[in-house]
């Protein structure tokens, strides 16, 4: 595998289900990040992972739980979800040093529908 | 903070005809400039960025950016457009400074290329 992984890449879910949304970088980065996108908004950035440690949170809701093990995976734990919560979610790596660069490189997605 | 317009949604154009995607920003502090491409069903892509030095910049596929400072803006440009860069094309930015690795991304603009 190379780049960004994500799996599933689908994934349908009631509301009162339990599931968890990976992500794998096999790049070697410090940096991981989620995303949501969903249709006519624009790229809402989630979580931010730094060296393992949660650097920020953009006030999302807490039945989105993320957890960040080592440097190379990222999961978002789902639970009593919503169906505005139906999106896109992307995952992202970068490499964060005190030079610049920063470019992130992103998963594929996976898409979630909440029934 | 920043903020990131994106002033089309939506660009036709005809395949090899010229095309410009423009992105404007606001911002108190210096940023650095990105532009990313979503394939359908896919990531984001990063296309080209500037970092410093010369304001016009090269990236992948043939496209190109112009940092113009004093209008805040980054337009996206190819000379001749092909029907696979049919895609939705993100601007971004993030401050030069201060830690934070948040990028921020404007609403998108989808480019369709016509035969």
């Amino acid at each position: 595998e190379t780049g960004v992984t994500q799996t599933p890449r689908h994934l349908v879910m009631g509301m009162t289900n339990k599931k968890s949304l990976k992500c794998e970088q096999h790049l070697g980065h410090n940096a991981m990040y989620w995303y949501k996108q969903s249709a006519k908004k624009p790229l809402e950035l989630m979580f931010v992972y730094n060296f393992k440690e949660q650097t920020e949170n953009n006030s999302v809701p807490s039945r989105f739980s993320p957890e960040c093990p080592n440097s190379s995976h990222l999961f978002l734990h789902l639970h009593t979800l919503q169906p505005e919560d139906s999106a896109l979610y992307l995952c992202a790596s970068s490499q964060v040093t005190d030079r610049a660069g920063y470019e992130q490189y992103f998963g594929p997605g996976t898409r979630l529908t909440v029934t | 903070a920043q903020s990131v317009t994106q002033l089309d949604s939506q660009v036709p154009v005809f395949e090899e005809a010229p095309v410009e995607l423009r992105c404007n920003y606001s911002s108190s502090v210096s940023v650095y400039l990105f532009w990313y491409v979503q394939y359908p069903n896919q990531g984001l892509q990063l296309l080209l960025k500037y970092l410093s030095g010369s304001t016009l910049v090269k990236g992948i596929n043939g496209f190109e950016a112009e940092f113009n400072k004093s209008q805040t803006s980054f337009h996206l440009r190819k000379p001749s457009v092909h029907i696979s860069d049919t895609a939705e094309y993100f601007c971004a930015v993030r401050p030069t400074q201060g830690g934070s690795e948040k990028l921020v991304f404007g609403k998108g603009t989808k480019l369709t290329v016509n035969p």
